[in-house]
């Protein structure tokens, strides 16, 4: 039950596009087409933006968009705002258990 | 309106034992299955267990297995974790929250410090 691999830190500019990814196995991210992903900004509860690798809840903007590749998930963030300044995760569901990425720190620039 | 609040959390002595609580509000607390997810201090979000909304199956993260317990009272709308021998590295906020299409609703969390 090992972590997905995200990258610690991913930055960009207002206005710019950014994309973080989630690495895992076939035995999660490419078993499945479950992958989620959360924001969570610093002492608050995670909020849920995409499910379903690429399906955005209602109320979240369609600058936040979802995909997967094989063993690797994505989740892409364009026209960057200030406040989307915040900690990512991903999750993924994997047969007997769920697993989360180690989380990367979006800064914007 | 859908509300998760926690509670149970405290601080206790390695080896000792807590039962965190999560009471529901403002949904069909029986259809859903629920998890718990614990963060340390300063550290990510990491899966810690999951039951179904019957309460008959359930599943759990290794580091947990054998030590924890996850149970549900669907009369009463409540959500449990028994967390037996705990260890130093337990020490987290935990959070309940509901399954549908992903995780869309959280608890505000309950801290467990372990230590002596």
């Amino acid at each position: 039950q090992s972590a997905l691999t995200q990258p610690r830190s991913v930055s960009g500019s207002p206005g710019q596009s950014v994309t973080i990814s989630c690495t895992g196995t076939s035995s999660d991210v490419g078993g499945y087409n479950y992958v989620s992903w959360y924001q969570q900004h610093p002492g608050k509860a995670p909020k849920l933006m995409i499910y379903d690798v690429s399906e955005r809840p209602s109320g979240v903007p369609d600058r936040f968009s979802g995909s997967k590749s094989g063993n690797t998930a994505s989740l892409t963030i364009s026209g960057l705002q200030a406040d989307d300044e915040a900690d990512y995760y991903c999750c993924s569901y994997a047969g007997t258990y769920f697993v989360f990425g180690g989380g990367t720190k979006l800064t914007v620039l | 309106e859908v509300q998760l609040v926690e509670s149970g959390g405290g601080l206790v002595q390695p080896g000792g034992s807590l039962r965190l609580s999560c009471a529901a509000s403002g949904f069909t607390f029986s259809s859903h299955r629920m998890h718990w997810v614990r963060q340390a201090p300063g550290k990510g979000l990491v899966w810690v267990s999951c039951i179904e909304s019957d309460g008959r199956s359930s599943k759990y993260a290794d580091f947990v297995k054998g030590r924890f317990s996850i149970s549900r009272d669907n009369a009463k709308n409540m959500l449990y974790l028994q967390m037996n021998s705990l260890r130093a590295e337990d020490t987290a906020v935990y959070y309940c929250a509901r399954d549908t299409n992903g995780l869309p609703y959280w608890g505000q969390g309950t801290l467990v410090t372990v230590s002596s």
